[in-house]
């Protein structure tokens, strides 16, 4: 079945880089697309980015010049990397397949990272 | 960025009635809509695609309808397992935008 899967630190220093991890299984990164969205505590989704099946990607301009999205195909992952954090970065990542495009029709569990010294 | 009014923002409701959670969009988004349901320490479950297509596998309780820009969620025959967090989701142009959520809790 489908399933995605974040990994990656918990806890990140401000003003350095975040990476996390997303595993996929049940699909191909080449068919479908992956978003990454992101949820600080207690509050709303903000949509990050996408990589397309086709490598391509697009970033939410509030966020692009902090950060990248890439895969690796033949492991089935997807990264994302932001630099600069800053404590309002605190939040739980989600990366989720995207469908059709924008339809995010399956979610990994989240990873949590708190920004802080 | 289009911007996603959500209302209300929380609600109270009793089994079985019929609750409708609305979203309006700042500028035409066709039907690019989709709503989430999020229950606590939880991911999002997309339930609505389309403005109005039930995601496979959820009750046909839910459905989704659009008036022009106003797009609504509306649950019937509501259960406790309905209680969480329904956000909404503009997919019509980049970046794509959530609505600040709605709360909706069982009385």
């Amino acid at each position: 079945q489908v399933q995605l899967k974040e990994s990656g630190p918990g806890l990140v220093k401000p003003s350095e880089t975040l990476s996390l991890t997303c595993t996929v299984s049940g699909f191909s990164l080449t068919s479908y697309h992956v978003s990454w969205v992101r949820q600080p505590p207690g509050k709303g989704l903000e949509w990050m980015g996408v990589i397309w099946g086709d490598g391509s990607t697009a970033y939410n301009s509030a966020l692009k010049s902090r950060l990248s999205i890439s895969r690796d195909t033949s492991k089935s992952q997807v990264f994302l990397k932001m630099s600069s954090l800053k404590t309002e970065d605190t939040a739980t990542y989600y990366c989720a397949r995207d469908a059709d495009p924008g339809v995010m029709d399956a979610w990994g569990q989240g990873a949590s990272v708190t920004v802080s010294s | 960025d289009i911007q996603m009014t959500q209302s209300p923002s929380s609600m109270s409701a009793s089994l079985g009635d019929t609750v409708t959670i609305n979203c309006l969009a700042s500028q035409d988004i066709g039907n690019y809509l989709s709503w989430y349901q999020q229950k606590p320490g939880k991911s999002p479950k997309l339930m609505i695609y389309g403005a109005t297509n039930l995601e496979d596998g959820v009750p046909s309780r839910f459905s989704g309808s659009r008036s022009g820009s106003d797009y609504s969620l509306t649950i019937n025959s509501l259960g406790y397992d309905d209680e969480g967090i329904y956000h909404c989701h503009q997919y019509y142009e980049y970046p794509n935008t959530f609505g600040a959520g709605t709360k909706l809790e069982l009385k």
